[in-house]
């Protein structure tokens, strides 16, 4: 199993372009969701799926979108790239809502200029 | 007061010595508590659950203290590839059982 795939793994935007970032798990996972990590932030919730077809808002879900069309995939759309959306981005699935062991993808290092 | 909190260090150790760090969670009503281990630059993976009773996983042991609101993890013999963020977490309790994530303690192992 290759668990959770992120790519890509660095990225560099300008300010107002638009970029998905992928996310797929090989588990079977019905939970699925997006963080961000910044520097003295820890990590903080942008969205978050508990199946294919549904997904909902975390703490900081502004400016992102995210669709989850099947159990594999979790999308994460960044809609218009603020300088304030620099951050390390990580996917991360587990196999009950909200279950204790979540697993991560290696994250995703997004600059925007 | 925030929710989880953990003093961030950094913690630096000589190799064998051991080690622990707490950290404190505001809810009373929280259900779960885990360690996770975040590598620079990597992601986190689950380092261990902290159950009622208390558990241990070879060098290391983990802790929850109701009354005080507080679990620790006690890392013994410590190694130079036991050097990592250790971030807490807890599992909001009620129906919002959302995952709350401390910002980590740094942990450097020296020779």
């Amino acid at each position: 199993n290759a668990g959770v795939t992120q790519t890509p793994k660095f990225q560099v935007l300008k300010t107002g372009q638009s970029m998905t970032l992928q996310c797929a798990q090989d588990m079977n996972h019905e939970y699925m969701s997006w963080y961000r990590q910044d520097p003295g932030m820890g990590l903080r919730l942008i969205h978050y799926s508990v199946g294919a077809g549904i997904t909902d808002q975390g703490e900081v879900p502004n400016g992102y979108n995210v669709s989850r069309s099947t159990t594999e995939d979790f999308p994460l759309r960044l809609l218009s790239a603020a300088p304030s959306q620099t951050s390390v981005y990580f996917c991360a699935s587990s196999y009950r809502v909200r279950s204790s062991e979540q697993y991560f993808g290696p994250g995703t290092r997004l600059t925007v200029t | 007061r925030k929710e989880v909190e953990q003093d961030p260090g950094p913690f630096n150790v000589p190799e064998g010595a051991t080690v622990a760090f707490n950290c404190t969670y505001s809810n009373s009503a929280s259900q779960s508590f885990f360690w996770y281990r975040q590598d620079c630059r990597k992601e986190p993976k689950l380092l261990m659950s902290v159950y009622s009773s208390g558990n241990e996983d070879g060098r290391f042991t983990a802790q929850l203290n109701r009354a005080s609101q507080y679990i620790s993890l006690l890392i013994r013999d410590s190694k130079l590839s036991d050097s990592a963020t250790y971030l807490c977490v807890v599992n909001g309790a009620g129906n919002n059982r959302k995952l709350i994530w401390g910002l980590g303690t740094s942990l450097a192992v020296n020779p």
